[in-house]
């Protein structure tokens, strides 16, 4: 099956700096997801994004598919941007069923 | 609005019991999924439903079970929990298999402890 890699699996930041996110992936997808995951465990859909660029506040995220990887930018972190960020994919033909990287776990700090 | 709920939201139960988490959504939406999350890991596919009345196995279906009565609920059955079962449970639904209506969206969980 699809592989995904997170990357960093760790990273703390100072509040107000910025940071990227990058997922990687083994095959051709027709879905992409980020999620965040709150310290409460809830998943937030944040992006999805198979192919481009999309801006939703001081979050956007870039997938460019032809080179296999997903990069998701946080500007002028907070600490409410505190918790795990997941990519999750599907791959082409593979019936609407996603594959989740293991995650980046994102401390910001007062 | 429309939502995905699931009960119970945490759950205690012993060795060898059958339990039931419930799974329901409002969006009207044909697929509904489910997930394991154990500490420190990203989200494994149990099971998933396409429509009513269609059941398929994911990549840890061992132990769980699934029945898809109505186009709202998808509850998933431990016929004998096993503490290996211990873990947060996701019940995820999306509207179609074809982009871009295949985005999926997730409940807030389900905490089990098996003891």
């Amino acid at each position: 099956g699809i592989q995904v890699e997170q990357s960093p699996p760790d990273l703390i930041l100072q509040e107000g700096a910025n940071s990227t996110l990058r997922c990687n992936f083994s095959d051709s997808v027709n879905n992409l997801q980020w999620f965040h995951q709150n310290p409460w465990g809830q998943l937030i859909n944040l992006f999805y994004i198979p192919s481009g660029t999309k801006q939703n506040g001081r979050l956007s995220a870039t997938t460019v598919a032809t080179e296999r990887y997903s990069l998701l930018y946080i500007s002028s972190s907070q600490t409410t941007d505190s918790g795990v960020y997941f990519c999750a994919v599907e791959s082409n033909n593979a019936g609407n069923m996603l594959t989740f990287g293991g995650g980046t776990r994102l401390m910001v700090k007062p | 609005d429309a939502e995905i709920t699931q009960s119970p939201r945490h759950k205690i139960t012993e060795t060898g019991r059958q339990v039931t988490l419930a799974c329901h959504q409002t969006w009207n939406h044909n697929n509904m999924f489910w997930y394991r999350q154990d500490l420190g890991h990203g989200l494994r596919l149990i099971h998933y439903s396409y429509g009513v009345h269609d059941t398929n196995k994911g990549e840890v279906s061992d132990g769980y079970s699934v029945s898809r009565s109505n186009t709202e609920d998808l509850p998933l059955t431990l016929e004998s929990a096993a503490s290996s079962q211990t873990s947060v449970y996701f019940c995820a639904s999306s509207e179609s298999v074809s982009p871009p209506y295949n985005e999926q969206f997730f409940g807030p969980g389900t905490r089990l402890t098996v003891l």
